[in-house]
């Protein structure tokens, strides 16, 4: 079954704490891209990252904090500096030459209390 | 940057009947205007998409056309059935050879009445 894996689907945190939200594709895509979806709102780009080693912010990334150690790889961390982490968090990826479509994961909805 | 905007907010159409969805972008550069559909609690899924050198694409029950002058592109559903109930959103980028950054529009609901 191939494409991008999100996990865990739900997750619940204590605010103060940090929390590490995790994206595999088994696509060969070389970007990857994370989201954020608030309710009856469009999606907002956090960080993207074109090649391993290498990642750029996005519209909205105070807060947040990215790696790209493994092509396959690009976990989120929300950090407790984020005044609004609860959303539901959303990983994509694409070629970077060529078909330029964006796929997306099934998403985790983050829960900070 | 750039700036996308969608309407309506929400539709609501029998079976049968068509559903149209348009937005508007700011940034002339903008090359590619994805569409997709997303059901409750998970994520977006490409439906279509249209590149600034074509008008008009169609696949099946769904086309989109592209008006480059005046920075608008709209979603066509035709023969609407139950299924065709989601969120539907549309997107822009200027994409081509990097990670395509998409800005987003707010969403369209799409409800689809027996």
């Amino acid at each position: 079954d191939g494409g991008i894996t999100q996990s865990p689907k739900y997750l619940f945190r204590k605010e103060g704490q940090n929390v590490t939200l995790s994206c595999e594709q088994n696509l060969n895509h070389d970007a990857m891209y994370w989201y954020r979806q608030d309710p009856g709102q469009g999606l907002r780009l956090i960080y993207y990252s074109q090649i391993v080693n290498d990642f750029q912010k996005g519209d909205i990334a105070e807060g947040y904090s990215v790696s790209r150690e493994k092509k396959e790889s690009f976990p989120l961390t929300v950090t407790s500096a984020q005044k609004n982490p609860t959303a539901f968090y959303l990983c994509a990826s694409s070629m970077t030459s060529g078909s330029v479509e964006q796929y997306f994961g099934p998403g985790t909805r983050l829960t900070v209390t | 940057g750039e700036n996308v905007e969608q309407h309506p907010s929400t539709l609501s159409v029998q079976e049968g009947d068509s559903a149209v969805i348009k937005c508007t972008y700011s940034d002339s550069a903008s090359n590619y205007f994805p569409w997709y559909k997303q059901e409750l609690g998970k994520g977006p899924q490409l439906i279509i998409d249209i590149r600034s050198n074509v008008g008009e694409k169609k696949d099946q029950r769904i086309a989109v056309t592209l008006n480059k002058t005046a920075k608008h592109f709209s979603l066509h559903i035709t023969e609407t059935q139950p299924e065709d109930s989601a969120v539907y959103f549309c997107a822009a980028s200027k994409g081509s050879g990097t990670a395509s950054k998409l800005t987003f529009g707010t969403g369209t609901r799409l409800q689809v009445t027996l």
